[in-house]
């Protein structure tokens, strides 16, 4: 079945560093990435649609500055969280669709902590 | 935003005993996807329900989809400890967008 590896699984950094979380697809392609960020024992907030070979779409109050997405290949999607805050902490979870009307495919998150 | 809310927010049963859980949403959808999830993990997709379809099976899972009452349940039958987990109710909406909305989750806690 369609496998995404999302990388690191867990991040320690200091406020005010940059971190970049990978989302990687291992046997499908996919044009189209999902980055939602999760907080303890609440559902998924979709952050923002990364677009290979296009800039990522982001949802209402998202800081596109500060969620940085590139999306360079049909097999790898980033976000990078520049600037790190405590407010930043959170569990961030990628995801890709293996085509129209399928079900997406989720890495196992990555848990941010900014100290 | 949020369109589905999964309903009862939190559920302990039986080991052996089927767990029912409800989602309802708000506007009008190609398919809705069902996914566990368990603590600290990433989400696992378990069935998905076109809008023309009514009812689906899969293992000791069923989802019924009720268009006209913008609902659907999830059934998960003889239930074992394993099952225990947060599940969500996802949408995907008319309009050809691939994004998915998800519902506030519930939590299953199925004892031995």
């Amino acid at each position: 079945g369609a496998v995404v590896s999302q990388h690191p699984s867990w991040v320690i950094c200091k406020s005010g560093t940059s971190v970049k979380i990978e989302c990687r697809s291992l046997d499908f392609q996919a044009t189209t990435m999902f980055w939602y960020r999760q907080f303890p024992k609440q559902s998924l907030m979709l952050m923002a649609t990364s677009n290979e070979g296009s800039k990522a779409t982001y949802e209402q109050g998202v800081e596109k500055d500060k969620f940085l997405i590139n999306h360079a290949s049909l097999t790898l999607s980033t976000l990078t969280v520049t600037s790190a805050h405590p407010e930043d902490s959170s569990f961030y979870i990628c995801s890709a669709n293996s085509g129209y009307n399928s079900p997406l495919h989720f890495g196992n998150g990555t848990r941010l902590t900014v100290t | 935003s949020q369109q589905g809310e999964e309903d009862p927010q939190a559920l302990s049963i039986q080991e052996g005993e089927n767990a029912t859980m409800n989602c309802s949403y708000k506007t009008s959808i190609n398919n809705l996807q069902w996914y566990r999830q368990n603590s600290g993990r990433g989400l696992v997709h378990l069935i998905l329900i076109r809008s023309n379809e009514r009812e689906k099976h899969s293992g000791r899972l069923r989802v019924t989809l009720d268009t006209s009452k913008k609902s659907s349940s999830l059934l998960i039958t003889a239930s074992r400890a394993a099952d225990t987990a947060s599940y969500f109710c996802a949408t995907g909406s008319q309009g050809g967008s691939e994004k998915l909305v998800f519902g506030k989750g519930m939590k299953l806690t199925v004892n031995p």
